[in-house]
């Protein structure tokens, strides 16, 4: 699976959008990007994930580059509950699929 | 709740004693993932069933760890000879196995310390 790259750290003001970026150069073809949180001592959430095209869902958006080398995580008007730990993966469909966490983006989202 | 469910949600056991944990998946979702996670660090992949069958078993886990769904159901991780670098969060996950890509949904997790 791809390698991703994000920011250890993001700030975003309560019912501003939160825009996360995640650099994945190597991602290949058939590799969709997944989206996962997760909130202080509880087990990861999915979010979102798509493969070339634009996704919402009402949780978030998710925009991915035209040459799929990075894409960015929306989430429209945060609030403190979005406060976690956020991580880009990058994986092939299909298979065992486990997911490889990287360290994610601490999101604070503050009054 | 039809989420996917774990137990203990809390374990402190002492160095050289075995320890079980349960997992409870999703009813309709015929894969099952371990993952453990340590402080400041992002879950990592243990094991994976589809079904009964384990399918896949990570480098980091090592012989003192054993994981089975005997039914393909529930699923239980067992950890024998528990060391101190043991000590981690242990995260259980289930997916379907359908076309496409299919997300991965996880348990609050069982919080193992061993002293």
């Amino acid at each position: 699976d791809a390698k991703t790259t994000q920011p250890p750290s993001m700030d975003c003001a309560e019912g501003r959008a939160a825009n996360l970026p995640c650099n994945h150069s190597t991602i290949s073809g058939n590799e969709y990007v997944y989206w996962y949180r997760q909130i202080h001592s509880q087990g990861p959430q999915y979010i979102i994930h798509g493969l070339k095209n634009n996704e919402t869902n009402e949780m978030a958006s998710l925009i991915i580059t035209e040459d799929r080398k990075s894409s960015t995580l929306i989430l429209p008007h945060a609030t403190l509950r979005d406060t976690a730990v956020y991580y880009c993966i990058v994986r092939v469909a299909g298979g065992g699929n486990k997911l490889t966490f990287g360290t994610g983006t601490q999101l604070k989202v503050e009054l | 709740d039809t989420g996917v469910s774990q137990d203990p949600r809390h374990k402190i056991t002492k160095r050289g004693q075995n320890v079980t944990f349960r997992c409870d998946p999703i009813s309709e979702h015929n894969r099952l993932y371990w993952y453990r996670q340590t402080l400041g660090q992002g879950p990592e992949f243990l094991t994976y069933f589809q079904n009964e069958a384990q399918l896949e078993k990570s480098r980091l886990l090592s012989d003192r760890f054993s994981a089975e769904r005997p039914k393909g159901s529930f699923s239980t991780l067992e950890i024998q000879r528990t060391e101190q670098g043991d000590s981690a969060m242990y995260l259980c996950a289930s997916s379907f196995d359908g076309s496409g890509a299919y997300e991965q949904y996880f348990g609050p997790g069982t919080r193992l310390t061993v002293t």
